[in-house]
């Protein structure tokens, strides 16, 4: 089993639209949580923490379920600006290793 | 905000050849940088923590003298691809934490490495 797990997609969806993103992780000691963006041929760039209370940046919505072990993105209003892999990240690491450990990434198409 | 430059961005090179990569941090001290890979529709995988002053740290099969690590100072880690062949033909990319663990890590640009 795969330590972080995400639907690889593509999620195809027209402008406007309103997508989730759902990521399951392994490990229940891990610790942090991250959406990551990633365009084609480009490094990653952080989108959001995900924390368990929940959290919103505009667009966006991360939600975290420990006792599931499991997060969410939620993208409203899509733009065609948002067609990306996102990738989702926990660390697993205790103390200060600060270990990242990726989902293989969502794909989204957001199509005019 | 946080800046981590690698260079060179993209380094095509005959078999066997040894290839340097260098990640910096640009505008704060990194004591932690990581050396990420990344196959074609892949996603990043660790393959060593690289610890200023020390040795670094490698992931389960990885090979550490294949993959050289030298992080001599705060700003500085690079990474050699020895005796390179079309099989290390990736994208590595490094990152950089200004602090604990919990601190998102700031990516390097990434270097496209292809090896014929």
């Amino acid at each position: 089993r795969k330590e972080v797990e995400q639907d690889p997609g593509p999620f195809n969806v027209p402008e406007g639209a309103t997508v989730a993103f759902n990521c399951t992780y392994s490990n229940s000691a891990s610790q942090s949580f991250f959406w990551y963006r990633q365009d084609c041929r480009k490094e990653p760039k952080l989108l959001m923490s995900v924390y368990s209370s929940g959290n919103e940046d505009g667009r966006f919505t991360a939600q975290l379920n420990r006792a599931s072990q499991y997060i969410s993105l939620l993208i409203r209003d899509s733009k065609l600006s948002d067609s990306a892999t996102y990738l989702c990240v926990v660390n697993m690491a205790p103390s200060n290793t600060g270990k990242l450990i990726f989902g293989q990434g969502t794909t989204l198409q957001v199509k005019p | 905000g946080a800046v981590v430059s690698q260079h060179p961005s993209w380094v095509i090179c005959k078999s066997g050849t040894s290839v340097k990569i260098e990640c910096r941090s640009l505008d704060f001290q990194a004591t932690t940088m990581f050396w990420y890979r990344q196959f074609p529709k892949q996603s990043l995988m660790l393959m060593a923590t690289s610890n200023e002053g020390s040795k670094a740290t490698y992931e389960q099969g990885v090979e550490k003298d294949k993959f050289l690590i030298n992080h001599a100072s705060l700003t500085l880690s690079t990474l050699t691809v020895t005796s390179a062949h079309p099989e290390d033909s990736s994208f590595y990319i490094c990152s950089a934490a200004k602090g604990p663990s919990n601190q998102p890590q700031h990516f390097g640009d990434g270097t496209r490495l292809s090896i014929l």
